[in-house]
């Protein structure tokens, strides 16, 4: 059974830092592109950031180009979302969403349960 | 990096058939077969339903099909349920290697 398991949100200061964590299991972590997504209150999805299976590729949502960076270690199945430089519209709950190819595309088969990133003075 | 145009709400009567379109480009939805659907429920996360345009991953409901035309991709779900009644939302790959969602529509099943 594919499990995703998001970690390390909570209440951060504007201008603070933060990394996501993504503990994967059940299905090859290498051969899977994985995307982070985010949700803020009561608003839609956003696509954040994807990473290749071998993470020599990864890419950004304009909204966070500069400030965020994704990263991931294969021989640990975890994936990695470094967040620095935060303000308050990075409020949301941040997903992991893997894909079933080595790049992303957007078809996201497995998600976590989410985890709750809260940027406020 | 604009977000794909779906309509806020949609509603239906159980049996019945409902669509929801999602509206982007050429540098999108026009450019690509790389068209997915989501079902998402208050408070959990999204679940995927349609990818690729019309391809249904295992498990989901043949009730579900999507299609494309030109720069617009709709969802029709056909035998409403109650069960259907969720949040949807449609994404689409980009020409600058990136994701772009719909924002969502609501669909209440009366």
């Amino acid at each position: 059974e594919v499990q995703l398991l998001e970690s390390g949100g909570g209440l951060v200061q504007p201008g603070g830092s933060l990394r996501l964590s993504c503990a994967a299991s059940g299905f090859t972590f290498s051969n899977s592109a994985i995307n982070w997504v985010r949700q803020a209150p009561g608003k839609g999805l956003e696509w954040v950031s994807g990473t290749s299976g071998s993470g020599a590729s990864t890419n950004y949502a304009d909204s966070v180009k500069g400030r965020f960076t994704i990263s991931r270690d294969n021989s640990k199945n975890t994936l990695y979302l470094q967040m620095n430089s935060l303000r308050a519209e990075d409020t949301a709950v941040y997903y992991c969403a893997k894909e079933g190819t080595l790049l992303w595309f957007g078809n996201c088969d497995s998600w976590g349960q989410g985890t709750l990133v809260t940027v406020s003075s | 990096q604009s977000a794909l145009t779906q309509p806020a709400s949609v509603s239906g009567s159980p049996g019945q058939s409902i669509t929801i379109s999602c509206t982007g480009t050429s540098s999108d939805i026009g450019g690509y077969k790389y068209v997915s659907w989501y079902q998402q429920h208050p408070g959990k996360a999204p679940k995927l339903m349609i990818y690729e345009v019309s391809n249904r991953p295992s498990g989901v409901s043949n009730r579900f099909s999507g299609s494309k035309s030109g720069n617009t991709a709709s969802l029709t779900i056909s035998g409403l349920q109650a069960e259907d009644e969720s949040d949807y939302y449609c994404s689409a790959y980009t020409s600058d290697s990136t994701v772009v969602f719909g924002g969502g529509t609501k669909l209440t099943v009366l």
